[in-house]
């Protein structure tokens, strides 16, 4: 079956570190989000791809870099971690037409 | 103004009973509205897509859409304590693949 996969589902690092969260979909779906979520916030989008070579900016990017080398994936890269990063983040994917987004199963990081 | 919002609830519901859980949208511009249902600690998921005004049914799960109003509605018959959920609305305009959420409902259904 396809499916989207985030990985680590939960990290604890430290200020000023680099982290990296993978994201692999098998779904073969041009498009790909990355999203927080925060208590009092809901799902706010941070970076996304309609395909490869092709990033853009969302919501809340500063802090947050995406690159995408082919359709399977979108790792999500935090250059100097800061606490007010600490949060669930989801990778989701969707085909070029209908919108419906399909979730992975959510990181949780902690930056200390 | 918000462009996705819904009330946070907590909505709570006695089994067997109606939920309807709401959501009004600020871009006349949105052509596509879905609701995600999000068990804590969880992902969301989709549950229904609306693109057309009118009432859309699936099982028992009925999602309304009022363009007119810029207004979906979602609503739970027979609701079920397995339907205790967080539910999110999201909208998607015509010019962009992505989706705008609103901050979701908490449905609580007591047996």
């Amino acid at each position: 079956d396809a499916e989207i996969t985030q990985s680590p589902r939960h990290k604890i690092t430290e200020t000023g570190r680099q982290v990296t969260l993978a994201c692999h979909q098998t779904w073969n779906h041009n498009n790909m989000f990355w999203y927080r979520q925060d208590l009092g916030h809901g799902l706010r989008l941070i970076h996304y791809s309609y395909g490869v070579q092709d990033t853009n900016k969302g919501e809340v990017s500063d802090g947050y870099s995406v690159s995408r080398s082919n359709t399977e994936d979108l790792p999500l890269t935090l250059e100097s971690a800061a606490s007010s990063q600490t949060s669930v983040y989801f990778c989701a994917s969707s085909t070029r037409n209908t919108g419906e987004l399909f979730f992975g199963e959510g990181s949780r990081l902690t930056v200390l | 103004q918000k462009e996705v919002e819904q009330n946070s609830g907590p909505l709570s519901v006695p089994e067997g009973a109606i939920a309807s859980l709401n959501c009004t949208y600020s871009d006349r511009g949105s052509q596509s509205f879905f609701w995600y249902r999000q068990y804590s600690g969880k992902s969301p998921e989709l549950i229904m897509s609306i693109y057309s005004n009118g009432d859309k049914e699936d099982g028992r799960f009925t999602a309304q859409l009022n363009k007119a109003s810029q207004y979906v509605s979602l609503l739970i018959r027979d609701s079920q304590p397995s339907d205790s959920a967080t539910y999110l609305c999201a909208v998607k305009r015509r010019s962009q693949g992505n989706l705008i959420f609103g901050k979701g409902t908490k449905l609580s259904v007591k047996p």
